[in-house]
């Protein structure tokens, strides 16, 4: 079974402008996170979505966004970027709502790297 | 207010040796419990879920697991250069919080020759 994937792997931008990451999931997998990773503070939450909508959201500002699709690939968008938006942007796939038994174990992809100069 | 937390570390044990991670979490209501390692430069890998009390051991690795003390522990038996890496302590809060993981700041843990 393929695992999670994410593009694009390295991602460089400058600041003001946006960008979109996309991330597909484990097949059979219906939810995706978004985690945002930085050395200074470590693995932070950004949103999960599940069956197309939004379930769970975290402290971040509205610029960062995301959405689903029908077939539970996910995109996060983050607009106006900052320099402070540099980091490692992980998506994690679960089944979650697999039933009794199913302890929503997520399963990482390999990220996208975003420099912001 | 929902946090995880570990002992920063760094720890650095002989091959061969028990190396033993720590994590505390705030919520009594937690119900699932994650070990991730991530090597430098990659991403988190799953090593260990436990979501009752006592032990799991799984190869070289044991996760422990006592909810009234609301601690989970990481133990690695005969620990190899390979195992160098960053551990990662999540928790599964549950409730509304379902789909989300929160995560301790990590353990990296060094295994010299």
């Amino acid at each position: 079974k393929a695992g999670v994937t994410q593009t694009p792997r390295y991602l460089i931008k400058t600041r003001g402008q946006q960008v979109t990451l996309s991330c597909s999931p484990i097949s059979g997998h219906r939810s995706v996170s978004w985690y945002q990773q930085t050395p200074g503070q470590g693995l932070q939450f950004l949103f999960e979505y599940f069956s197309e909508t939004q379930r769970n959201k975290g402290n971040f500002p509205g610029r960062f966004s995301g959405r689903q699709f029908s077939n539970s690939r996910s995109e996060m968008n983050v607009s106006t970027l900052e320099l402070g938006d540099s980091a490692l942007y992980l998506c994690a796939s679960s089944l979650r709502g697999g039933g009794l038994g199913t302890h929503h174990e997520q399963f990482f992809g390999p990220g996208t790297r975003l420099t912001v100069l | 207010q929902k946090e995880v937390e570990q002992n920063s570390g760094p720890l650095s044990v002989p091959e061969g040796a028990i190396a033993s991670l720590n994590c505390t979490y705030s919520d009594r209501g937690s119900q699932s419990f994650f070990w991730y390692r991530q090597y430098s430069g990659k991403s988190p890998e799953l090593i260990m879920f436990i979501y009752s009390n006592g032990d799991k051991e799984d190869g070289r690795f044991t996760a422990q697991l006592n909810k009234a003390s609301q601690y989970v522990s990481l133990l690695i038996r005969d620990s190899q250069p390979s195992d160098s890496a960053t551990y990662l302590c999540a928790v599964n809060f549950g409730g509304s919080t379902l789909g989300r993981l929160y995560f301790g700041r990590g353990t990296q843990l060094t295994v010299w020759p």
